[in-house]
């Protein structure tokens, strides 16, 4: 299986902060990685993916980029409805399309 | 719109089956490039994808929990259902059922449902 490996697990930035959340893959996946946005007694949500499409409807501060093993998503200034946990999601080799640990993004 | 559904026991006791069912609207299982898989979440923890069916009844399904789960399609319902055999607590979690596509992958998803395993 590949593993994905998210850092950091948890971060404390404030509203307008730039926040930067990393996604290393165990074996190379090309562009096959989608990032999620979940809050909490939600299900997730789409923010991107093959690595750096925004999802329709998703806001432009989210991005993403990186290819192979390394992968990032970046809020260019985190909102207050951004406060959440992260996942990253490799599609490139199934089964199993396997998830990232989580990272959570809370209010410094 | 495409939404989903899940539905099912709240409440299973051990070695129990249990059978989960996904509803959706505004697809169709029967087109090209699309299928409906079912990821669970245990309490605080991270998700694992459990199974995907394919609008072609292709099937693929975790290696690890594989013995266990059964997934099927009824295309005339707009349902999935899911089995998943001899729970145990460990298999507590929220259950999600989404749909797949090849560009996009996996999104929508359902509200989820959470599955206690207890005696």
């Amino acid at each position: 299986d590949i593993q994905l490996t998210q850092s950091p697990s948890f971060l404390s930035a404030s509203v307008g902060d730039r926040v930067t959340i990393t996604c290393r893959a165990s074996q190379g996946i090309s562009s096959y990685l989608a990032w999620y946005q979940q809050k909490p007694g939600k299900a997730p949500k789409l923010l991107i993916y093959a690595a750096s499409t925004l999802q329709s409807g998703v806001p432009s501060r989210f991005s993403g980029s990186g290819s192979g093993t390394e992968f990032t998503l970046t809020i260019s200034s985190l909102q207050p409805e951004d406060f959440a946990t992260y996942y990253c999601q490799q599609l490139n080799s199934y089964p199993p399309w396997t998830f990232g640990q989580g990272t959570k993004v809370e209010i410094k | 719109q495409i939404t989903l559904k899940e539905s099912g026991p709240t409440l299973v006791k051990p070695t129990q089956t249990l059978t989960l069912t996904c509803t959706f609207s505004g697809f169709s299982l029967s087109t090209s490039g699309v299928g409906v898989g079912w990821i669970r979440q245990p309490p605080g923890k991270a998700l694992e994808w459990l199974a995907l069916i394919y609008w072609d009844d292709d099937k693929r399904y975790s290696p690890s929990l594989k013995s266990r789960l059964t997934i099927t399609k009824d295309t005339s319902k707009n349902q999935v259902v899911l089995t998943m055999t001899n729970m145990d607590p460990v298999d507590t979690a929220t259950y999600y059922c989404t749909i797949w596509t090849e560009i996009v992958g996996f999104d929508p998803w359902g509200q989820g449902t959470l599955v206690t395993v207890s005696s």
